[in-house]
C-alpha cells in the first residue's frame, strides 16, 4: 500500500539556521503531495502542498518540490524562527475520493533563540 | 468559507465511563469525515471515516465507535473507556478529490483515569 517516510527527529536549530525536512513516498498512481505543521496542543494545519510532478508548494518561507523520479518531497525554509518550533508531517493522497490519505509519522522541530 | 469545530477541547474522565466527542463542518455539504488518535509524541492513527451519512469505515478494532447522524456531524464515542484511550483526537473533512487536502479540527485532549 502507500506510504510515507520522514525522518522522525527530533530536529534542534538555531534561529536563521536552514532547514530539510526529508519526505519519501511510496504510491501507486499520482498522489497528491501535503505538509502539514501542528504547534503545541493545536490540530494539524496545511503548509504546503503539490498536485503534480514538478510542482513546487510555498508558504510562510517553507517551500517543498514534488520530485516523481526520486519520490520524494523535502520541506525547506532559509531561515527558520523560533516560532517555526513545531511537528510537521508529509502526507500523500494516494485516490480521488480523498479516503486513502497516509500520513507520516511527523518530525519535531525545536528552534532555538 | 469552511469550518470545523470539535468540542470539547480537553476531557478527563474516569475508567469505564462513557464518551461522546462531537464535530461538525460548516460551509460545505456531503464532507468526508474522519477521527484520528494521537497518542503522546506519536504519530496519527486513523479511526473512523465516512463518505455519507450513516456510513462509516473503520480502521482499527478498538473501543470506540462512531456515528454521523448529520450530513456535516461526526460523533466519536465509547460506552466503557479504557486507560489506552488516552490521546488526542482529531476531527478532519475533505471534500472528494484528494487534491483538496483535510481541514482538522482544534482537537480534544482526553485523559483517562
Amino acid at each position: 500500500g502507500d506510504s510515507v517516510t520522514q525522518m522522525e527527529g527530533p530536529v534542534t536549530l538555531s534561529e536563521e539556521a536552514f532547514l530539510t525536512i526529508n519526505c519519501t513516498y511510496t504510491a501507486t498512481g499520482y498522489p497528491s503531495l501535503f505538509w502539514y505543521v501542528q504547534y503545541p496542543g493545536e490540530g494539524l494545519q496545511l503548509l504546503l502542498k503539490a498536485t503534480k510532478a514538478d510542482d513546487k508548494g510555498s508558504n510562510k518561507g517553507f517551500e517543498a518540490t514534488y520530485r516523481k523520479e526520486t519520490t520524494s518531497f523535502h520541506l525547506e525554509k532559509g531561515s527558520v524562527q523560533v516560532s517555526d518550533s513545531a511537528v510537521y508531517f508529509c502526507a500523500l493522497s494516494g485516490d480521488n475520493y480523498g479516503q486513502n490519505f497516509v500520513f507520516g509519522p511527523g518530525t519535531r522541530l525545536s528552534v532555538l533563540p | 468559507s469552511q469550518t470545523i469545530h470539535q468540542w470539547p477541547a480537553t476531557l478527563v474522565q474516569p475508567v469505564g465511563s462513557p464518551l461522546s466527542l462531537e464535530c461538525t463542518v460548516e460551509g460545505t455539504s456531503n464532507p468526508n469525515l474522519y477521527w484520528y488518535r494521537q497518542a503522546a509524541g506519536r504519530g496519527l492513527q486513523l479511526l473512523f471515516y465516512s463518505v455519507g451519512i450513516g456510513q462509516i469505515s473503520s480502521e482499527v478494532p478498538q473501543n470506540l465507535s462512531a456515528s454521523r447522524p448529520q450530513d456535516r456531524q461526526f460523533i466519536l464515542s465509547s460506552k466503557k473507556l479504557l486507560l489506552s484511550d488516552s490521546g488526542f483526537y482529531l476531527c478532519a473533512w475533505s471534500q472528494a478529490g484528494g487534491d483538496y487536502g483535510y481541514t482538522f479540527g482544534s482537537g480534544t485532549r482526553l485523559t483517562v483515569v
